[in-house]
């Protein structure tokens, strides 16, 4: 039971251009959400958050959106860099609980 | 800021040893997680402590997991009689707490049993 799904397990893009990670969750009692990247023998590192009173919140070169009626949220990099190549998860939680689910993750690659 | 530490980074172990995990979160930081996570996944929740209490505990912490945070700060995660199924990378986060809880991450121990 995936709660939360990232359905593409990779993606290039070339520098300078704009990177869109999508993710998408079932459960609609989630309310706050996480994006993540991950470098290899490194823990996750905090990206950025939205909870489910917004629809967009930005941080620099980072978006993330939500939409609450189709249960999906994406996240922006623009432009985005060759150190933007990572893995990045989002994950979500819900009222009540502090435990995050996260997805599978996406492998961004970017080109110079 | 010292960031959260793992330790050890790796361990190798024989299967049905015994193996034991520490953590050491941000140092205000009240809440402490423990997840791990496998090839192609992502993290998944194993427990978490508020302080010294243990107040959520995943159905994948079998009984021979235990984790404890005996003062709030440093929490140890044990796994008893270690399977082969059990390699992974066990990943310590920690957080101020309130609603918006903000998860920071370890780098991992990663656990592989021969």
């Amino acid at each position: 039971d995936q709660q939360v799904k990232q359905n593409s397990p990779s993606l290039s893009v070339q520098e300078g251009r704009i990177s869109i990670l999508n993710c998408d969750y079932t459960n609609s009692m989630f309310d706050y959400f996480l994006w993540y990247k991950k470098y290899p023998a490194e823990g996750p590192t905090f990206l950025i958050s939205i909870s489910s009173i917004k629809d967009k919140n930005e941080d620099g070169r980072f978006t993330v959106f939500l939409n609450k009626s189709a249960k999906h949220l994406s996240l922006h990099i623009v432009p985005s860099q060759p150190g933007d190549s990572a893995v990045y998860f989002c994950a979500a939680s819900g009222t009540g609980t502090y435990k995050y689910i996260f997805g599978t993750g996406t492998r961004l690659k970017v080109l110079a | 800021d010292t960031g959260v530490s793992q330790d050890p980074r790796h361990k190798i172990t024989k299967r049905g040893q015994n193996v034991t995990f520490r953590c050491d979160p941000i140092s205000e930081h009240n809440r402490l997680y423990w997840y791990r996570q496998t090839l192609g996944q992502g993290p998944e929740f194993l427990t978490y402590f508020q302080n010294e209490a243990q107040l959520e505990k995943s159905r994948l912490l079998s009984d021979r997991f235990s984790a404890e945070r005996p003062k709030g700060s440093f929490s140890t995660l044990e796994i008893q009689r270690t399977e082969q199924g059990d390699s992974a990378m066990y990943l310590c986060a920690s957080s101020l707490g309130g609603r918006i809880d903000t998860q920071y991450f370890g780098p991992g121990t990663r656990l592989t049993v021969l």
